[in-house]
């Protein structure tokens, strides 16, 4: 298994443009993850989904992030429109399950908004 | 409130020292424990896990931990620092159905 996959790795971006973030999940991992990492924030879970459904939102941190599950071998974050706060580096990760916390964790978009 | 806090940002040992990482946790019931390791532009990778049982736990590349539910301790311990284990390391719990971070120490390994 080629592991979760994200693109793109880098995203440099003008304030006020809408990005869109992707990720595939490991086949066959019910759970997928959206984490956001920054030096002032550490890690932080934005939104995850079960079976393709999103089931706690409540990371995202304002209406301009939206979240997608389309199947199950695809998601995607966007954000419309992007301000320069925003800048951080997102992992995607997936898992079997919730609680066993054995996530897979993709190698990571790094955002920069300009 | 934090459920993992782990004391030191940065961690400096020489090649073939002893590897401590601490971290401890607030939790009234008994909890699942994680380490991660991020080396540089990569995603986090997990090293070790407690769940149930026995209360010291290997992991890959050589590090264990051991939960210390009188101390509500689960550190990271290596016996010999290798070069490629300089990287940064999260400790982690599972919170309301969540896998919490904490804020994550970074090991310096020198020649």
């Amino acid at each position: 298994d080629a592991g979760v996959i994200q693109s793109p790795r880098h995203e440099v971006t003008e304030m006020g443009q809408e990005v869109t973030l992707r990720c595939k999940p490991i086949s066959g991992h019910d759970y997928l993850f959206w984490y956001r990492q920054t030096m002032m924030r550490g890690l932080e879970l934005l939104i995850y989904f079960n079976n393709n459904v999103p089931i706690d939102d409540s990371g995202m941190p304002e209406d301009r992030f939206s979240a997608k599950m389309p199947n199950a071998s695809f998601s995607t974050l966007k954000i419309q429109p992007s301000e320069p706060r925003d800048s951080a580096v997102y992992f995607c990760a997936s898992s079997f399950d919730l609680a066993g916390g054995g996530y897979t964790f993709g190698s990571g978009t790094r955002l920069t908004v300009v | 409130a934090q459920s993992v806090t782990q004391l030191g940002s940065h961690v400096s040992v020489s090649e073939g020292a002893l590897v401590l990482l601490r971290c401890n946790y607030s939790s009234s019931v008994p909890p699942y424990l994680f380490w991660y390791v991020q080396y540089p532009n990569q995603g986090l990778q997990l090293l070790l896990k407690y769940t149930t049982g026995a209360t010291l736990v290997k992991g890959i590349n050589g590090f264990e931990a051991e939960f210390k539910k009188s101390e509500t301790s689960f550190h990271l311990t290596k016996p010999s620092a290798h070069m490629s284990d300089a990287a940064e390391y999260f400790c982690a719990v599972i919170k309301a159905q969540k896998l919490v971070f904490g804020t994550g120490t970074r090991l310096l390994v020198s020649p």
